[in-house]
């Protein structure tokens, strides 16, 4: 079936470091979703990238959509403890979201 | 708060118990989702429900059952499970089904099966 591929598995960085996670699929995409869950916490949604070659940003976080529409990333500047979780890309495929197996990002502070 | 409530957040039961897994959306929500995470794998979505209808099954097996009496309602029965089933176990709304609209989740319930 349909996947998505999501890389690092786990990241560890030193606070005030970047982070960045991809998410590549075979496939075009017609948009793509991210999520966060923090350790014990759920996932929550962040954004939803639609247009081919797409940038959004949120603070310290910046959203890439691909000009293919095949690949997606998450990057985020100069790390912060509360940054820790797992983040999860979710492409929207046959009616329903599809995750990735996650980057789960600790910081050591 | 989610918007979305999860019962009980957790639960021990043996392979012969038969249980039941309870969750709540006060978004006015159409759509209600259940998935299970295993440590280590990806969501997998088990379950959707749009308009109290089910549209969605994905080969779960029959040991699983759901029920969703209204569109704030969604529950999921359980009976004679494999140790292979402990995981944690999501609900989620959204707006409706089909559509690219985020989804909220609960708290999700922990389940062991001894």
């Amino acid at each position: 079936g349909q996947q998505v591929m999501q890389i690092p598995q786990y990241q560890h960085v030193q606070e005030g470091e970047d982070f960045t996670t991809y998410c590549n699929s075979s496939t075009t995409l017609s948009n793509i979703q991210w999520y966060k869950q923090r350790p014990g916490g759920h996932p929550v949604f962040l954004i939803q990238l639609v247009k081919s070659g797409e940038v959004k940003k949120q603070k310290r976080l910046t959203f890439q959509f691909g000009e293919a529409k095949k690949n997606s990333s998450l990057h985020i500047t100069a790390t912060q403890t509360t940054d820790v979780g797992t983040y999860f890309c979710a492409p929207f495929i046959g009616g329903k979201l599809i995750f990735g197996q996650g980057t789960e990002l600790s910081v050591k502070p | 708060e989610t918007g979305v409530t999860q019962t009980p957040r957790h639960l021990v039961m043996g392979m012969t118990n038969k249980k039941s897994l309870k969750c709540e959306q006060h978004l006015g929500h159409n759509a209600m989702y259940w998935y299970k995470q295993s440590a280590k794998k990806p969501l997998e979505l088990m379950f959707v429900y749009n308009f109290k209808e089910q549209t969605e099954n994905n080969s779960v097996p029959s040991r699983f059952s759901p029920e969703c009496p209204n569109s704030s309602h969604l529950f999921l029965h359980l009976h004679t499970l494999q140790p292979e089933d402990s995981a944690l176990y999501l609900c989620a709304s959204s707006q409706e089904w089909g559509r690219d609209q985020p989804q909220h989740f609960g708290d999700g319930t922990r389940l062991s099966i001894l």
